[in-house]
């Protein structure tokens, strides 16, 4: 039962233009929402993160949009460049057992920005 | 400021061996998880340790196990080793306060054979 979908597993984008990788999830006890960056033989780099009582978070060329009546969130890269091509795993953290602060990741989207 | 180191980085071995990997967090971070991230997968939660003391724990059987020393670093020990627990152990390292953002070392590699 996977509770955060990312259904592409890569995606080809020109430099200069726009990014969007998108992510589902099903789990609404989910109150927090980050996006990672793996490169090969490195762990992931954390990129941005939004509250699940905001729609919008902002930092320079990301930016994340969060809906959560559709249970769906995006994040977008303006404009991309070639050293965004990486693996990108979006991530919903909540309280699991005891008073640990769990991450439940994605299968990842491999983004590949052709110069 | 050092971020989240992880030893070894390779390590291969026999099923039914037992295997302990080493994380130290990033300073002043309180708080580690560790994650197992199969191949072609996103990382899966294994279990979380804060102030020496397992606080959280995913759908791993027991043989998982784990430490937390005073100056906040951590070990994973996987007993009975099976083929399936061949992956990348990831460790994750969070602020006080703040461990809704974790830090990630590279990872271990782990080969099952």
């Amino acid at each position: 039962d996977q509770q955060v979908k990312q259904n592409s597993p890569s995606l080809s984008v020109q430099e200069g233009r726009i990014s969007i990788l998108n992510c589902d999830y099903t789990n609404s006890m989910f109150d927090y929402f980050l996006w990672y960056k793996k490169y090969p033989a490195e762990g992931p780099t954390f990129l941005i993160s939004i509250s699940s009582i905001k729609d919008k978070n902002e930092d320079g060329r990301f930016t994340v949009f969060l809906n959560k009546s559709a249970k769906h969130l995006s994040l977008h890269i303006v404009p991309s460049q070639p050293g965004d091509s990486a693996v990108y795993f979006c991530a919903a953290s909540q309280i699991s057992s005891g008073s640990a602060r769990q991450l439940t990741f994605g299968s990842g989207t491999q983004l590949t920005v052709l110069p | 400021e050092t971020g989240v180191t992880q030893s070894p980085t390779h390590l291969i071995k026999t099923r039914g061996q037992q295997v302990t990997l080493r994380c130290s967090s990033q300073s002043g971070h309180n708080t580690v998880s560790w994650y197992q991230q199969a191949l072609g997968q996103g990382p899966q939660f294994i279990f979380q340790y804060y102030r020496e003391e397992e606080n959280g724990r995913g759908n791993f059987p027991p043989r998982f196990s784990g430490l937390q020393f005073p100056n906040y670093s951590s070990e994973l020990n996987v007993n009975a080793l099976e083929l399936d627990d061949s992956a990348l152990y990831l460790c994750a390292s969070s602020l006080p306060g703040r461990n809704t953002e974790a830090f990630f070392g590279q990872g271990t590699r782990l080969t099952v054979v």
